[in-house]
């Protein structure tokens, strides 16, 4: 259980497309997920937290406008990257707290690779 | 100073060896502690998750947290080149659900 997918697994785009990426749980609800970018030999950075039907919060330094993210249902949200530059390239990773969890584990998807040329 | 330190290695030690990684943490008021094993280009997957001090063992590994000292252990007992990954720490106070990670430690197990 507590299966958490990531499409695309992998993207290669050219600068100033814009990229989607969904993550979805598969076997729960997920009222709060997450999204992290991690750099080569990084530890995971928080980007922001995504809560079901309303707007997601960001970390410090984080530009809203270029991160969108929706949370439209309970088993889905998804990271667009507008206007994506190389600087943007790097390997999102998102989690989900299955709904009702009294531990608030997150359980991770296997991460999208973003590659901006 | 970072909220979490953790050594990022790498470490390479034989097959059978036991496996001894750390993280210390600065902030007090994180009570609630795991460890995640990454294998490359793959998400993180929770291996163990403990509640304030003390000891939680589940099969070959074994979480310790001494509060106290700000300082939280992963023992590997028996290891395998399966367990070959990079183990990350992570940490949340109570009433939040942000976790702080450390680093990561890679590790190789020899055959």
């Amino acid at each position: 259980g507590a299966v958490v997918s990531q499409h695309p697994s992998r993207v290669i785009c050219k600068s100033g497309t814009s990229v989607k990426i969904e993550c979805r749980s598969l076997d729960f609800q997920a009222t709060t997920m997450f999204w992290y970018r991690q750099f080569p030999k990084q530890s995971l950075m928080l980007m922001a937290t995504s809560n079901e039907g309303s707007k997601a919060t960001y970390e410090q330094g984080v530009e809203k406008d270029k991160f969108l993210i929706n949370h439209a249902s309970l088993t889905l949200s998804t990271l667009t990257v507008t206007s994506a530059h190389p600087e943007d390239s790097s390997f999102y990773i998102c989690s989900a707290i299955p709904s009702g969890d009294i531990t608030d584990t997150q359980y991770f998807g296997p991460g999208t690779r973003l590659t901006v040329l | 100073q970072k909220e979490v330190e953790q050594d990022p290695g790498p470490l390479s030690v034989p097959e059978g060896a036991i496996v001894s990684l750390n993280c210390t943490y600065s902030n007090s008021a994180f009570q609630y502690f795991m460890w995640y094993r990454q294998y490359s280009r793959k998400g993180p997957e929770l291996l163990m998750y403990t509640y304030s001090s003390g000891n939680k063992e589940d099969g070959r590994f074994t979480a310790q947290v001494d509060k106290s000292s700000k300082y939280i252990s992963l023992f590997i007992r028996d290891s395998q080149p399966s367990d070959s990954a990079t183990y990350l720490c992570a940490m949340r106070r109570t009433g939040a659900n942000n976790l702080f990670f450390g680093t990561g430690t890679r590790l190789t197990v020899i055959p």
